[in-house]
């Protein structure tokens, strides 16, 4: 089945860096990738997603780079903010019929001022 | 509003006690599913269900039991709860339209 490892566990940067984080995965007959943001005490929320046919994806400060040959993709923060600080899981999943999305391990991230 | 709603978001239960966490949602999805997620692991899947009368079981599905009787509902049960089912559960659903996960708020479940 698929497996998704995520890096780093935790990240720590200055108000106004960027900030990446890093999944690859094991199954390539993937095609989904959504990120999604959990605040502390709250529900994951989806904050942006990339399917196989397009290489990468922005909104706004946000955006998902997509490697298949490598099997890996990732998540950019730009212009990080103290509202970004979160755990942020990645996912993957085929999508045919059920979407199954295994998920990363999640990243913490904290953006002090 | 569009929802995913969960109860009890909070339970403190003992060992061996049968206990059910209701999950519903209100926009008509087909899909939904149950996770547990635990420091370190992340969101594991529990169960899923692709539409009335049809479940299956995800990554961790041992000492669970789910059902689909009607499209808007999907429990949780733990027939008998033991210590290391304490976590954290989030009910979720989607569209098959669609890709985009919807979570509820969360249930945190501590069994003693």
């Amino acid at each position: 089945g698929e497996n998704v490892e995520q890096h780093p566990s935790t990240l720590s940067v200055q108000e106004g860096d960027s900030a990446v984080i890093k999944c690859t995965y094991s199954d390539s007959a993937s095609n989904y990738f959504p990120w999604y943001k959990q605040e502390l005490g709250k529900r994951p929320q989806l904050i942006i997603d990339i399917r196989s046919n397009v290489g990468e994806k922005k909104d706004q400060r946000i955006a998902v780079t997509l490697n298949k040959t490598a099997k890996h993709f990732s998540l950019h923060i730009t212009e990080t903010q103290p509202e970004d600080s979160a755990v942020y899981f990645c996912a993957a999943s085929r999508r045919t019929g059920f979407q199954k999305l295994v998920f990363g391990t999640g990243t913490r991230l904290l953006v002090s001022p | 509003e569009a929802q995913v709603t969960q109860n009890p978001r909070y339970l403190i239960t003992v060992t061996g006690k049968k206990l059910t966490v209701t999950c519903s949602q209100n926009m008509n999805h087909e899909y939904m599913s149950w996770y547990r997620q635990d420091p370190g692991l992340g969101l594991r899947q529990i169960y899923y269900s692709m539409n009335v009368e049809v479940t299956d079981k995800g990554d961790v599905p041992e000492g669970y039991k789910v059902s689909r009787k009607e499209k808007r509902n999907f429990p949780l049960i733990l027939e008998s709860p033991s210590p290391n089912q304490t976590s954290l559960y989030f009910c979720a659903s989607s569209s098959a339209l669609t890709d985009t996960q919807y979570f509820g708020p969360g249930t945190r479940l501590t069994v003693l």
